[in-house]
């Protein structure tokens, strides 16, 4: 019943690997993203998109990968992990209500550990 | 100036207190914003929604002081189980959500 998932919720994971994260929203909406959430606990925005289009982009390293296959679902991809790379990944979706009220729901987190 | 900057924390008040956040943001033109609650090692659950002059839900008041840029979060007769870690939001010009470093409560008995 979850609205928002990702896949996996833990990921351990060495320098160097590729790994993927996964979600999906099943609420509807038009528009995913993907934050990062560091030991600082900033939530930061990385990448959104709006059916299926990238339309945020920030300054993060292109080992980052997102792909958007339909608007329910949005993964991304990380090339030659670093240990920086370990963070709370958050997926959100959002739709935009009259008047630009936008209001956004996160999924539960995969939580990356980079060894 | 940060794009939005709130308090910082941690608060720690005890039961039944009331207690207020502040939260700054410099887009003038924002519309919409937004106070989530995240608690520890989950994800951020919004709380309220602030459109205009602000927003009451229970013990919780939202409010916007344009003139000034900023909103404010009151919670009224706390509760241990509202200790968590607040977030504001706001949208930038460019229409990314942007949050702050978020004010972490602790509600003691």
């Amino acid at each position: 019943d979850t609205a928002v998932s990702q896949t996996p919720k833990y990921l351990v994971t060495q320098m160097g690997n590729d790994k993927s994260i996964k979600c999906e929203q099943n609420l509807g909406h038009d528009t995913m993203y993907w934050y990062k959430q560091d030991s600082k606990k900033f939530l930061k925005i990385m990448f959104s998109y709006n059916n299926k289009e990238l339309i945020i982009n920030e300054t993060v390293p292109n080992r980052f990968s997102p792909k958007s296959p339909d608007k329910a679902h949005l993964n991304l991809h990380i090339n030659s992990l670093e240990l920086g790379d370990s963070a709370v990944y958050f997926c959100a979706s959002s739709v935009l209500l009259a008047g630009a009220k936008e209001t956004q729901y996160f999924g539960p987190g995969t939580r990356l550990l980079v060894l | 100036r940060k794009e939005v900057e709130q308090d910082p924390g941690p608060f720690n008040v005890p039961e039944g207190a009331t207690v207020a956040f502040n939260c700054t943001y410099s887009n003038s033109a924002s519309q919409s914003f937004f106070w989530y609650r995240q608690d520890c090692r989950k994800e951020p659950k919004l709380l309220m929604s602030v459109y205009s002059s602000g927003n009451e839900d229970g013990r919780f008041t939202a409010q916007l002081n344009r003139a000034s840029q900023y909103i404010s979060l009151l919670i009224r007769d706390s509760k241990l189980s509202d200790s968590a870690t607040y977030l504001c939001a706001a949208p930038t010009q460019g229409g990314k959500l942007i949050f702050g470093q978020g004010t972490e409560l602790s509600v003691k008995p």
